[in-house]
């Protein structure tokens, strides 16, 4: 099975501070995505990487970073963090293409004061 | 970007009953997949439907595709308390996986 590890599932920090916040995966697979996850809006994706060292932008970039530096791993950077930015984070991966199933983290709730 | 939406945002039914939801789309597919979500965890794929198909089972699980309406539901025969969650269809638009707001399912024992 594969497995996906997200570093915290719950997580406070505060306003202006530089946020990482990490995800693994365990099975060798191409893409990797970072999503947000809120009340009413549903899963917006932040932005997803194709391949060690390639990013590109979801639909909601601004105030984030990532980066891909080996294949099993893709950190999301919160630059410089802001309240609206108080969401739950969820990690997927997928192994060849960006539209084959997805596999799933378990989350991990932020919360920025 | 709302590719896919659900119908109905929640549903609560009797352990035993059927528990039917609804995703509709709005352009052309390759595939639409189904999630669940525990409450407090990650998606969970559950099944993945072409788009030359019309219908598709898994365990208690049954998938209906109707590409002339954009169109699927998902059919969960005897329901059990621990298929409370929430439950997402995806669709392609861009090249990316766009989820829907999902259906929140409540199963009472």
């Amino acid at each position: 099975d594969v497995k996906v590890t997200q570093s915290s599932r719950y997580l406070v920090k505060r306003t202006g501070e530089k946020v990482f916040l990490e995800c693994v995966q365990d099975m060798d697979h191409e893409n990797m995505f970072w999503y947000r996850q809120d009340p009413g809006l549903g899963l917006r994706l932040i932005y997803f990487s194709y391949d060690v060292k390639m990013k590109e932008k979801g639909d909601i970039p601004e105030g984030y970073s990532v980066s891909r530096e080996k294949k099993e791993r893709f950190s999301l950077i919160l630059e410089s963090a802001s309240t609206n930015q108080t969401s739950m984070y969820l990690c997927a991966s997928s192994p060849t293409s960006a539209t084959q199933p997805q596999h799933f983290g378990d989350g991990t709730r932020l919360s920025i004061l | 970007s709302q590719q896919g939406e659900e119908d109905p945002q929640a549903l609560s039914i009797q352990e035993g009953e059927n528990a039917t939801m609804n995703c509709s789309y709005k352009t052309s597919i390759n595939n639409l997949q189904w999630y669940r979500q525990n409450s407090g965890r990650g998606l969970v794929h559950l099944i993945l439907i072409r788009s030359n198909e019309r219908e598709k089972h898994s365990g208690r699980l049954r998938v209906t595709l109707d590409t002339s309406k954009k169109s699927s539901s998902l059919l969960i025969t005897a329901s059990r308390a621990a298929d409370t969650a929430s439950y997402f269809c995806a669709t392609v638009l861009g090249g990316k996986l766009i989820f829907g707001q999902g259906t929140e399912l409540s199963v009472k024992p």
